[in-house]
């Protein structure tokens, strides 16, 4: 099973600060990433696929990056409305797996 | 416009049994792969359980293999899952959710209905 691991726990910031958030793999999952912003009492809704592609309707300031085991979200400028939990996704075969979160909070 | 609707969350005693249901629409149901996600209190996301588009494959985590069953009814397009032998610790939200072809990802979540289990 690959183990995902995010960092930090917790993101302080303040609106129109940049956002930087982590997430490593226990081992290489090629491209296949994926990122999701969660807020309580809603749908997560999917950010990034195949580690770069922003999905349908995402906004230019969201962007993922990295290969491997290595990856990386990141928001270019806070909105109010980015404070969330966000996690990051693999699938291995038939296994499919969620780091632990990152929150995002305003500072 | 995609739309993905779960029902069927409860109060149940440990040891006891619940179907979930997620009605889908917007979509060619029975072209997609579909999963439950559940996130327990204060927890983060875990995959449950994925089946194909076609009903013939299924996959479960660890945590309820033998215990749970999921199913689908292509004719209804809706998702279920028979939830078995219940125990505190499948108290979550469920959320139903949708996966394009041959991806490794979930492109639209549902709403999420609540389990509790608890004598």
């Amino acid at each position: 099973e690959i183990v995902l691991t995010q960092s930090p726990a917790t993101l302080s910031l303040s609106p129109g600060e940049r956002a930087t958030l982590s997430c490593r793999a226990s081992q290489s999952v090629s491209y296949s990433l994926a990122w999701y912003q969660h807020k309580p009492g809603q749908a997560p809704r999917l950010l990034i696929y195949n580690a770069s592609n922003r999905a349908t309707g995402i906004p230019a300031r969201f962007s993922g990056s990295g290969s491997g085991t290595d990856f990386t979200l990141t928001i270019s400028s806070l909105e109010p409305d980015d404070f969330a939990v966000y996690y990051c996704q693999q699938r291995s075969s038939n296994w499919w797996t969620f780091g632990q979160g990152t929150k995002v909070e305003i500072k | 416009e995609v739309q993905l609707l779960e029902s069927g969350g409860n109060l149940v005693q440990p040891g006891g049994s619940l179907r979930l249901s997620c009605a889908a629409s917007g979509f060619t149901f029975s072209s997609y792969a579909m999963t439950w996600v559940r996130q327990a209190p204060g927890k983060g996301l875990e995959w449950v359980s994925t089946i194909s588009d076609g009903g013939d494959h299924t996959y479960y985590a660890d945590s309820v293999k033998g215990r749970f069953t999921i199913s689908r009814d292509n004719s209804k397009n809706t998702l279920y899952l028979q939830m078995d032998s219940l125990r505190a610790e499948d108290t979550a939200v469920y959320y139903c959710a949708k996966a394009p072809p041959h991806s490794s990802y979930f492109d639209y979540w549902g709403q999420g209905t609540l389990v509790t289990v608890s004598s």
